[in-house]
């Protein structure tokens, strides 16, 4: 079944403790972003990738790193989380020639 | 610089009633549009798309856009609502490089039985 899967899907963290959320895509597309999503802003870009080792920030980067070595994952990192992180975070992947994105489930961050 | 405007943060119609949401947006270049849903604890589905092909846009479940330049909107409509049409529904640009997507604050449906 073509999927974005998203982990964990729920965390609860503090401040400060670096974290990891895994995004996995197997559709073999060259295009993955990270969105995260508040009440009444809708979902903010945060980093995106068209391709293995190409990265790029979207509108709210900071507090944030990614990487893409290989083509299926992308992971989104946060090495100092702060309780403004809190939020509902979403990976979606695509192909180049296409503009559907798929969505992941989400990944709901507390950070205390 | 690209942005998305959604008109009312919740809508509230009867089942049957026809639904309107609306969406402008603003971008220096022709646009790709687009209108997700979200149904609850879910993540988002694509409704249907704009992509400067035909400016009225059918996708799925009943629902249509039509993309109007020159109100630079692109509002979503389905002439009758169906309980299950309640969600959180979003609109989203990117322009012709189709390198980032900015989404719109979102609306929420209610549909009353």
């Amino acid at each position: 079944e073509a999927q974005v899967t998203q982990n964990p899907r729920y965390l609860i963290t503090v401040t400060g403790k670096k974290l990891t959320v895994t995004c996995s895509q197997n559709m073999n597309h060259e295009y993955m972003s990270w969105y995260r999503q508040d009440p009444g802003l809708g979902l903010r870009q945060i980093y995106y990738s068209m391709n293995v080792e190409v990265t790029d920030k979207g509108d709210v980067p900071e507090g944030y790193k990614v990487s893409r070595k290989e083509k299926r994952n992308f992971p989104l990192i946060l090495e100092s989380p702060s309780p403004n992180q809190t939020s509902l975070y979403f990976c979606a992947s695509r192909q180049l020639v296409t503009d559907t994105q798929y969505f992941g489930p989400g990944t709901r961050l507390t950070v205390l | 610089a690209q942005s998305v405007t959604q008109l009312g943060s919740h809508v509230s119609v009867s089942e049957g009633a026809l639904v309107l949401l609306r969406c402008n947006y603003s971008s220096s270049v022709p646009p790709y549009l687009f209108w997700y849903v979200q149904y609850p604890n879910q993540g988002l589905q694509l409704l249907l798309k704009y992509t400067s092909a035909a400016t009225l846009v059918k996708g799925i479940n009943g629902f249509e856009a039509e993309f109007k330049k020159s109100e630079t909107s692109f509002h979503l409509t389905k002439p009758s609502a169906h309980m299950s049409d309640a969600a959180e529904y979003f609109c989203a640009v990117t322009d012709t490089g189709r390198r980032a997507l900015t989404f719109g604050s979102g609306t929420r449906l209610q549909v009353q039985p």
